[in-house]
């Protein structure tokens, strides 16, 4: 079935430190990718989306980009804030079926430090 | 767009109760999901309405889950029985039917604990 895989977190970085959160996934069809964000004490929130190969989301400084050939749809940031730190869920829909439901990987959480 | 709206926020319970939750989704959506989330994992989708008619539901959903959408419009999801481990954030979501897979929008979810 269909299925994404995040990296393991915690992932700690220093305030204006590079981002990468990578996030592959395995789907027949032609999924729909996203990024969730999960701030502490909220509920989850889109980050961002991309519906076809190549299409790039964005969205607040983070970029993702759909790539077919690698099945890959990573999470960057050129300079991550402390008001970045929240749980990063990648997730796709559409893979098999048509019932818009989405599929998580287990998400990372993402700590930024002064 | 008032959002989606769950409640109770919180639920305690002893062991072999039934609960009952209720989820309120953004007005003019008629798909709407049920997903339950753990310490540490991403959600995993449980059910799924297109209006009132229920047209997936996971494994996951045991013969102790059940979950309505009478009207269209609110869902509830019971757990008759519960068990430890029910204890988890029971999520829902809603979003608009249509070809450009509409994003779902989440409500802050309902945590349940079961003593």
């Amino acid at each position: 079935g269909d299925s994404v895989t995040q990296m393991e977190g915690p992932v700690t970085l220093s305030e204006e430190a590079f981002l990468t959160i990578n996030c592959t996934y395995t789907a027949t069809g032609y999924p729909s990718l996203f990024w969730y964000v999960q701030y502490p004490g909220e509920g989850l929130q889109l980050l961002l989306k991309a519906t076809k190969a190549d299409d790039k989301g964005s969205n607040k400084g983070f970029e993702a980009t759909y790539r077919k050939e690698t099945t890959s749809f990573h999470l960057e940031k050129g300079s991550v804030q402390v008001s970045d730190s929240a749980v990063y869920f990648c997730a796709l829909s559409g893979g098999s079926g048509n019932t818009g439901k989405l599929i998580f990987g287990q998400g990372t959480t993402l700590q930024v430090k002064p | 767009d008032t959002g989606v709206s769950q409640d109770p926020r919180h639920k305690i319970t002893k062991r072999g109760q039934n609960v009952t939750f209720r989820c309120d989704p953004i007005s003019e959506h008629n798909r709407l999901y049920w997903y339950r989330q753990t310490l540490g994992q991403g959600p995993e989708f449980l059910t799924y309405f297109q209006n009132e008619a229920q047209l997936e539901k996971s494994r996951l959903l045991s013969d102790r889950f059940s979950a309505e959408r009478p009207k269209g419009s609110f869902s509830t999801l019971e757990i008759q029985r519960t068990e430890q481990g029910d204890s988890a954030m029971y999520l829902c979501a809603s979003a608009k039917s249509g070809a450009d897979n509409s994003p779902l929008h989440f409500g802050n979810g309902t945590r349940l604990t079961v003593t």
